[in-house]
C-alpha cells in the first residue's frame, strides 16, 4: 500500500484482557514509531525501531507494554492484562532511514487504532 | 532533553480570518520542527517542516510558519481561515535521539465558525 496501514481501527477490551495492535509500515521504511495518544493530548513516543532492532523502548509504560518487528517490516504492539489507563490512541510511524538529513525525520503516520478498556 | 509547548489549547476563529497558531520549544541543539494536522478519527498528516533552509516555510492548504531562533518559535499561520481547517493541529520537534523520535506539543483544537 502507499501509507502506513493499521489493524483493528478500534479496539475494545475488557480489563484484565490482552490485545495486540498491528502496523504495516511504508514499503522500505527502516525506522518505525510507536506513540501513545491519550484523550485530548499530543501523542507521546513509546519505542522505536531499526529494521528488526528495538534500540528504545523509553516509553513503553509498564512491562506489560510489549512490540515487536521480527522481520524488519510489520510490527506489533502487544499490552498485556490491559488498564483503564491504557485506554488510548496508538499510532504507527515510519520513517525512510534513521540519519541527520531532514527528510530522515519526516515521519509518517497511520491512522491509529482507538483502545477502549472497559 | 526536548519540549514543545502549545499555547491555547482551543483556537476560534470566523471563517475568512487569520490564524495563528503558537508553537514554542526547547531543545539543546538546532531542530527539526514540524506541523501536524488531525482529522477526527484519522491519523496525522504533516503541514509543513523547518528544514534550516529558510526561516519562512509554506506547507500545504494555504498554511505557513516562520522559525525565530531567538524567540524559539515556530508559529503556524493562515490569512484566511477555511471551514475545511478544523481540525487539531500539532507542533513537533525531532532530535537525535531514538532514531529522530518526535516529541510533540498538546496540540491546538482549531475552530472556524461561519
Amino acid at each position: 500500500g502507499a501509507g502506513v496501514s493499521q489493524s483493528p481501527r478500534y479496539k475494545v477490551a475488557k480489563r484484565g484482557q490482552d490485545v495486540a495492535l498491528r502496523c504495516d509500515p511504508i514499503s522500505g521504511h527502516v525506522s518505525l514509531f510507536w506513540y501513545q495518544q491519550a484523550l485530548g493530548q499530543g501523542p507521546e513516543f513509546l519505542t522505536y525501531f531499526q529494521n528488526e532492532a528495538q534500540l528504545d523502548k523509553s516509553g513503553l509504560p509498564s512491562d506489560r507494554f510489549f512490540a515487536e518487528r521480527p522481520e524488519g517490516s510489520v510490527s506489533t504492539l502487544k499490552i498485556q492484562r490491559t488498564q483503564q489507563e491504557d485506554s488510548a490512541v496508538y499510532l504507527c510511524a515510519s520513517s525512510l532511514l534513521p540519519g541527520q538529513e531532514v527528510r530522515f525525520h519526516e515521519q509518517f503516520f497511520g491512522p491509529g487504532t482507538r483502545l477502549t478498556v472497559l | 532533553a526536548q519540549s514543545v509547548t502549545q499555547l491555547g489549547s482551543h483556537v476560534s476563529v470566523s471563517e475568512g480570518a487569520l490564524v495563528l497558531l503558537r508553537c514554542n520549544y526547547s531543545s539543546s541543539v538546532p531542530p527539526y520542527l514540524f506541523w501536524y494536522v488531525q482529522y477526527p478519527n484519522q491519523g496525522l498528516q504533516l503541514l509543513l517542516k523547518y528544514t534550516s533552509a529558510a526561516t519562512l516555510v509554506k506547507g500545504i492548504n494555504g498554511f505557513e510558519a516562520e522559525f525565530k531562533k531567538s524567540e524559539t518559535s515556530f508559529h503556524l499561520t493562515k490569512p484566511s481561515a477555511h471551514m475545511s481547517d478544523a481540525a487539531e493541529y500539532f507542533c513537533a520537534v525531532s532530535g537525535v535521539n531514538a532514531g529522530n523520535m518526535l516529541t510533540f506539543g498538546g496540540g491546538t483544537r482549531l475552530m472556524v465558525k461561519p
